[in-house]
């Protein structure tokens, strides 16, 4: 059964980087046809995909946050990574990851989120 | 604001039978699979509905999915309060992003 889980740093302070890393079990992060993912979700709101990789490191950005964000994997490790650069308080949220295939919004499964504050 | 739009809410009484629309676009609900999710309070989403109207193994048989041209809708028949949670509407986008609806948070009285 494939799990996936979120780890990182739970507070970032303003204006610096955002570092999150999903551990993918229960299966191979090179498995062909399938994407990796990243999903947000601020406090009350809704979902918001931030961008996916594949395991050969192609990647997909969300237009709106391209310009900060940056994805990569580890297949030695089955991890993929988050990076998302000058955060501020908008940027406060549940992050998760989840699998999808390619050019497909079908998300499953997906981590059990980790929340990420940004304070000083 | 997001690009598929939801009514933000939606509420039925136990053995009613509601639905929640989802309106998109040609570029995305148009010409793409919608998906469907549903969040129960504090925890992640889980897949609902998957290309327009097919249920993953183990979803009852009284939620059921449906799309035509650039909307879609999801249809829950005999309410029960353990389907109070909110349910996000999805589809790929030809610009090749991921988008998702504003969410509807249903409310079983």
């Amino acid at each position: 059964q494939l799990q996936l889980q979120e780890s990182g740093p739970g507070l970032v302070k303003p204006s610096e980087t955002l570092s999150l890393t999903c551990t993918v079990s229960g299966g191979s992060i090179s498995s062909s046809s399938y994407y990796w993912g990243w999903i947000r979700q601020p406090p009350g709101k809704g979902l918001e995909w931030i961008g996916s990789i594949y395991y050969s490191g192609s990647t997909y950005y969300n237009p709106s946050l391209k310009s900060r964000v940056t994805i990569s994997v580890d297949t030695s490790k089955n991890q993929f990574s988050l990076k998302l650069s000058s955060v501020t308080a908008a940027d406060t949220a549940v992050y998760y990851c989840a699998r999808h295939p390619m050019v497909v919004a079908w998300f499953d499964p997906w981590g059990q989120g980790t929340l990420v504050t940004v304070s000083s | 604001q997001s690009v598929l739009t939801q009514p933000p809410s939606a509420s039925g009484t136990p053995g009613q039978r509601v639905t929640i629309s989802c309106s998109g676009s040609s570029s995305n609900i148009g010409s793409n699979y919608v998906y469907w999710y549903q969040q129960l309070p504090g925890t992640a989403p889980k897949l609902l509905i998957y290309r327009n109207n097919q249920r993953p193994s183990g979803v009852p048989d009284r939620f059921s999915g449906s799309k035509s041209g650039t909307s879609a809708s999801l249809a829950i028949s005999g309410l029960r309060s353990e389907d109070e949670a909110d349910y996000y509407c999805a589809a790929w986008d030809d610009s090749l992003s991921a988008l998702f609806g504003g969410g509807t948070k249903l409310t079983v009285l």
